[in-house]
């Protein structure tokens, strides 16, 4: 079983729509849950970076965890064209030296908003 | 402030070649971490540098090494390519408060 799971997609939703992305993973020592963006050709961008179970709101993006089910989740409001990339969950957690130092990541999810 | 840079972003080499990739951080971090991006594998965690010193290595050969300078840049080697080396390498830089990981634009190596 892969430590981190994400539904590869492709994903092709109206402009407008609600988009959710979802990942679940097997290793309980995560503590940290990050979202990237990746436009074709780019290096990820960082979106949303929690590190607790619950809600974090950023503008229309809303980053939910669930440590009990293992599951994280990042939800799109009003979807733009210019949201069309591939997401990426990550997830670390500390080390005995105290650094958060390695992603794990999932496959991605390829979405595409339809204008 | 400006971000993580990756030179050359581009390269084709063939087999048994070797190859160096350089990725300068973000200004004021120390930690520099390297990941390889497959179609097929996602992306892997290669290995972390640390104050020049490798901190943490991925499950990779030893065909790809690296190393990291004073100034916090950061190198990473590939001896010996294989085709299956083909793949986007992806250099990121910590440090700050969120203690968060900033990727650059990536280099792009073909091997034929």
């Amino acid at each position: 079983q892969k430590e981190v799971e994400q539904d590869p997609g492709p994903l092709s939703v109206p402009e407008g729509a609600i988009v959710s992305l979802n990942c679940t993973y097997s290793n309980s020592a995560f503590q940290y849950f990050m979202w990237y963006r990746q436009y074709s050709r780019k290096g990820p961008e960082l979106l949303m970076y929690t590190y607790s179970s619950g809600n974090k709101e950023d503008g229309r993006f809303t980053a939910q965890v669930d440590k009990s089910s293992k599951y994280i989740s990042l939800f799109i409001r009003d979807s733009q064209p210019s949201d069309s990339a591939t997401y990426l969950c990550a997830m670390s957690y500390q080390n005995s030296g105290g650094s958060n130092y390695k992603l794990t990541f999932g496959k991605g999810t390829l979405l595409t908003v339809n204008p | 402030k400006a971000g993580v840079t990756q030179t050359p972003r581009y390269l084709i080499k063939t087999r048994g070649q070797q190859v160096t990739l350089s990725c300068s951080p973000i200004s004021g971090h120390r930690s520099v971490s390297w990941y390889q991006q497959t179609p097929g594998q996602g992306l892997q965690f290669l290995f972390e540098y640390f104050s020049e010193t490798q901190r943490n290595k991925g499950n990779f050969p030893g065909r790809f090494s690296g190393r990291q300078f004073s100034n916090s840049r950061s190198e990473m080697n590939v001896s010996t390519l294989e085709l299956g080396d083909s793949a986007l390498y992806l250099c990121a830089s910590r440090g700050g408060s969120t203690d968060t990981q900033y990727f650059g634009p990536g280099t792009r190596l073909t091997v034929l």
